[in-house]
């Protein structure tokens, strides 16, 4: 299985400040296509998780651009260049390359 | 449109055999590059993918639950039917179905989107 480590695993920011998650991979999601399967999503509080990125790079729609992906091969980022309260909840890296997909650990974002 | 929607009991007891529907709409099982997955997240902890099951009826279905776990669809019904046997304390959880379509075919983004609200199972005697 594809291991999926995100850090941190908490995340304090003040509002209108920029963030960053780290998620790392056991093994290349570069596909032959040239795509990177790798996925984040927001699990705000009471919610489904919702997609904010997809193929590494490319946000999804209705995504704010203040969120941002990037990454390759086995290390992924995902950018929040200003936070705002409603961006509170949990993001997930998703590596959608082979079964069994996996998730990471998981990256708790709280306002400071 | 896409939405699904899970349905099923919300109380199962320790051994009993879990049956969950997700009802979809707004795609077609039918159409290739498009596939149907259920996931899972107990409470309080990580999601966990369980299986996915795609318009060519192709199915995978995590290693650890192998043996326990089955996926089906009807077409004509737009349901995907996830099965679990032999349930557990440690398998309560929120658990999710979410659609997948090839981004190539111009269908989705290769990733789950949109999930389900989710159905919270618990097992307990």
């Amino acid at each position: 299985d594809i291991v999926m480590t995100q850090s941190p695993l908490s995340l304090p920011v003040t509002p209108g400040e920029p963030a960053s998650i780290s998620c790392r991979s056991s093994q290349s999601l570069l596909h032959t296509n040239g795509y990177n399967y790798l996925h984040w999503y927001l699990q705000k509080p009471g919610q489904s998780p919702q997609l904010l990125i997809f193929l590494g790079s490319h946000r999804a729609s209705g995504v704010p651009d203040r969120f941002s992906g990037s990454g390759s091969g086995t290390d992924f980022t995902l950018r929040i260049s200003r936070v705002e309260a409603e961006d509170v909840g949990v993001y997930y890296c998703m590596q959608g390359l082979q079964t069994p997909f996996t998730f990471g650990q998981g990256t708790r974002l709280e306002i400071k | 449109q896409i939405t699904l929607k899970e349905s099923g009991p919300t109380l199962v007891r320790p051994t009993q055999t879990l049956t969950l529907t997700c009802t979809f709409s707004g795609f077609s099982l039918t159409t290739t590059g498009v596939g149907v997955g259920w996931i899972r997240q107990p409470p309080g902890k990580a999601l966990e993918w369980l299986a996915l099951i795609s318009w060519d009826d192709d199915k995978r279905y995590s290693p650890s639950l192998e043996s326990r776990v089955t996926i089906t669809k009807d077409t004509s019904k737009k349901q995907v039917v996830l099965i679990m046997t032999n349930m557990d304390p440690g398998d309560t959880a929120t658990y999710y179905c979410a659609y997948r379509g090839s981004y190539n075919y111009g269908l989705g983004t290769y990733s789950f989107d949109p999930w389900g609200q989710g159905i919270l199972v618990t097992v307990s005697s």
